[in-house]
């Protein structure tokens, strides 16, 4: 069965500074790869994606994540941080089964 | 597209009571998920349905939870008795299932059973 850790809990970040989040995943073949993120009282909002193709993908809201499979990893990124974006992140795998797992999530914080 | 629709957005009850949570998925999907959302567990998938028949209810705790899709439009998740240890945030998700597990997650359902 395919899992998702996310290492970070809790990361703090000014604003306008960079933002990377990380995320390593265990399945056996190629995985769909999503992140995910959750303001403060609302549902769960898709972010980006990856599916195959080009390792580096694109994203709403100026995100965009790299797959590595060497390193298992699917790294969330932004250059430049802004207020809004203080939420919890969750990166989740999927198999051929049309399940998710979730990773425990991160939640970023912005200080001005 | 309205996106996925979820009933109430919040409830609170007393221990004992039944509680019904209601979903309706985006038009044309055919997988519909129910998670559950708490501080200590994190995001736990509890039951997923595939063109209106449950496909895998693992997740589901106990007898006291059940659920339901009578048709591909609508489905609930019901909880008789609850009790204080159902508080959590409730959440509905759709997809298409040949889309590769992208899910579509509603605004939730806070639950409180005091």
């Amino acid at each position: 069965a395919q899992s998702v850790t996310q290492p970070d809990i809790h990361i703090t970040v000014s604003e306008g500074a960079s933002l990377e989040l990380r995320c390593n995943y265990s399945y056996g073949a190629t995985p769909y790869l999503f992140w995910y993120v959750q303001s403060p009282g609302q549902g769960l909002q898709l972010l980006l994606k990856y599916f195959s193709g080009d390792t580096l993908v694109q994203g709403i809201k100026g995100f965009e994540a790299e797959f590595k499979r060497s390193q298992s990893s699917f790294n969330l990124r932004k250059p430049s941080v802004h207020w809004s974006d203080a939420a919890e992140y969750f990166c989740a795998v999927g198999a051929n089964d049309y399940k998710l797992s979730f990773g425990a999530g991160t939640t970023v914080t912005v200080r001005a | 597209d309205a996106g996925v629709i979820q009933s109430p957005r919040h409830e609170v009850t007393e221990m004992g009571q039944e509680v019904t949570l209601r979903c309706k998925p985006i038009s044309g999907h055919n997988s519909l998920f129910w998670y559950r959302q708490t501080m200590m567990r994190g995001l736990e998938l509890l039951i997923y349905f595939n063109n209106n028949v449950p496909i895998d209810d693992s997740g589901m705790p106990e007898d006291r939870f059940s659920a339901k899709m009578p048709n591909a439009s609508f489905s609930t998740l019901k909880i008789q008795p609850s009790e204080p240890r159902d508080s959590a945030v409730y959440f509905c998700a759709s997809s298409l299932a040949s889309s590769t597990n992208e899910q579509y997650f509603g605004p939730g359902t806070r639950l409180t059973v005091t």
